[in-house]
């Protein structure tokens, strides 16, 4: 049972325009959600997170939406950098006090174009 | 670098083997995380370690154990191992108790192939 859903196992975009990439969750109790970037043959680096009592966190370059009615929220990276290039892994955490772990989703292969 | 070390980075072994997987947190950080990453799988997560004393347990078989020692390094033992064992295993570290502030430092991972 995949809680956290990535669709696109892929994404290809040209480097100065947007990058957006999505995710979708099915555990209404998820109040807590971040974003990971892999780069090849390392481990997954936290990039940005935000909280179910927000819409919206933005950090630079990178903003995270979220939407709880329809239990989505995306990655927007603008202006988009070929280092932007990295599998992107969308991870959430439930409404548990001292909630110790984090649900990934499968990733998303985001391509930067020069 | 996060900080955290695992070894080995790879490692090929025959079903039916036994494997160990070790895990250095970054200086100072007491929990530990175990997660496993199959083929277009996401990350599953395993076990978590918090000061020497599991604290959480995920999808864990039971031919799959782990420990943190004194010295807060960790290890993932793997036994009867099968084909569909194949995959990345990570280890993660943070300084405190919870996985969703972020504070998770992750390593390179050890690939693990059951041939």
């Amino acid at each position: 049972d995949q809680q956290v859903k990535q669709n696109s196992p892929s994404l290809s975009v040209q480097e100065g325009r947007i990058s957006i990439l999505n995710c979708d969750y099915t555990n209404s109790m998820f109040d807590y959600f971040l974003w990971y970037k892999k780069y090849p043959a390392e481990g997954p680096t936290f990039l940005i997170s935000i909280s179910s009592i927000k819409d919206k966190n933005e950090d630079g370059r990178f903003t995270v939406f979220l939407n709880k009615s329809a239990k989505h929220l995306s990655l927007h990276i603008v202006p988009s950098q070929p280092g932007d290039s990295a599998v992107y892994f969308c991870a959430a955490s439930d409404d548990d006090f001292g909630n110790e772990k984090l649900t990934f989703g499968t990733g998303t292969r985001l391509t930067i174009i020069p | 670098d996060s900080g955290v070390t695992q070894t080995p980075k790879h490692l090929i072994t025959a079903t039916g083997q036994r494997v160990t997987l070790r895990c250095s947190p970054r200086s100072g950080d007491l929990s530990v995380y175990w997660y496993q990453q199959s083929l277009d799988q996401g990350l599953q997560f395993l076990i978590q370690y918090y000061n020497g004393e599991e604290r959480a347990k995920g999808n864990i078989l039971e031919r799959f154990s782990a420990q943190q020692f004194p010295d807060l390094h960790s290890e993932l033992n793997l036994s009867s191992l099968e084909l569909g064992d194949s995959a990345l295993y990570f280890c993660a570290s943070s300084v405190g108790l919870f996985a969703n502030t972020g504070e998770l430092f992750f390593g390179e991972g050890s690939r693990l192939t059951v041939l």
